[in-house]
């Protein structure tokens, strides 16, 4: 069964702090490995896509990383902003399909005290 | 930013009442999807589009309907509104390397 994990569900940090999230993945074919932001009451906005060959990807203070062998990926938030609160979420996309079918995480919650 | 808009953006409305929930882009993506989301879980796709007249089921069972007459327009209606409809609901749309998402429509059904 294609399934994406990610790990903590939620995480509190206090601003300025660095923080890592994860994500494990079963899917297969693997495509892509995207990172979104999703604020509350507001649509998931891409922050990093990685294809198979790619080990690591950089936007910003954003850092994502992608061992395709062990199916890990992790994403690195550096110098943390209260503007950082937000949900994030792992979707891997598969091959198997023309509309390459995304599977989605539930998201680690993450929450940055002053 | 992405150039996806929903309307309306909250929604409450009571049992039994027949809803629609527009979802529109003007990027020309021939791609559109329609995702339900309960707070701390995943998207779970409930629709999606290749194009104009050309609309599917998703993994998600729903009892909602979609049409896409126009390119750019894909909008959900739900016949009879149960409380069970209650959710958030994520329109998207996809080119070649992204997927980009709306800002959602929050239904709350008494």
């Amino acid at each position: 069964k294609n399934q994406v994990e990610q790990s903590p569900q939620s995480l509190i940090i206090l601003e300025g702090k660095n923080c890592t999230l994860q994500c494990n993945y079963t899917v297969s074919p693997f495509s892509n490995l995207r990172w979104y932001k999703q604020d509350t009451g507001r649509g998931p906005v891409s922050l990093t896509i990685m294809t198979f060959s790619e080990n690591t990807k950089s936007n910003g203070r954003y850092t994502a990383t992608l061992d395709a062998d062990t199916k890990q990926s992790s994403l690195h938030i550096t110098a943390s902003q209260l503007s950082d609160s937000a949900s994030y979420i792992c979707v891997v996309s598969d091959r198997g399909s023309t509309l390459g079918r995304l599977y989605f995480g539930r998201g680690t919650q993450l929450t940055v005290w002053p | 930013e992405a150039d996806i808009y929903q309307t309306p953006r909250y929604l409450v409305i009571g049992t039994g009442k027949k809803i629609t929930l527009e979802c529109s882009q003007t990027m020309g993506h021939d791609k559109m999807y329609w995702y339900q989301q309960d707070p701390g879980m995943e998207l779970h796709l409930i629709h999606y589009s290749y194009g104009v007249n050309s609309t599917e089921k998703g993994d998600l069972s729903s009892e909602s309907t979609v049409s896409r007459i126009r390119t750019e327009h894909f909008p959900l209606t739900l016949e009879s509104a149960r409380p069970s409809h209650t959710s958030q609901y994520l329109c998207a749309s996809r080119d070649s390397n992204e997927q980009y998402f709306g800002p959602g429509t929050r239904l709350t059904v008494t």
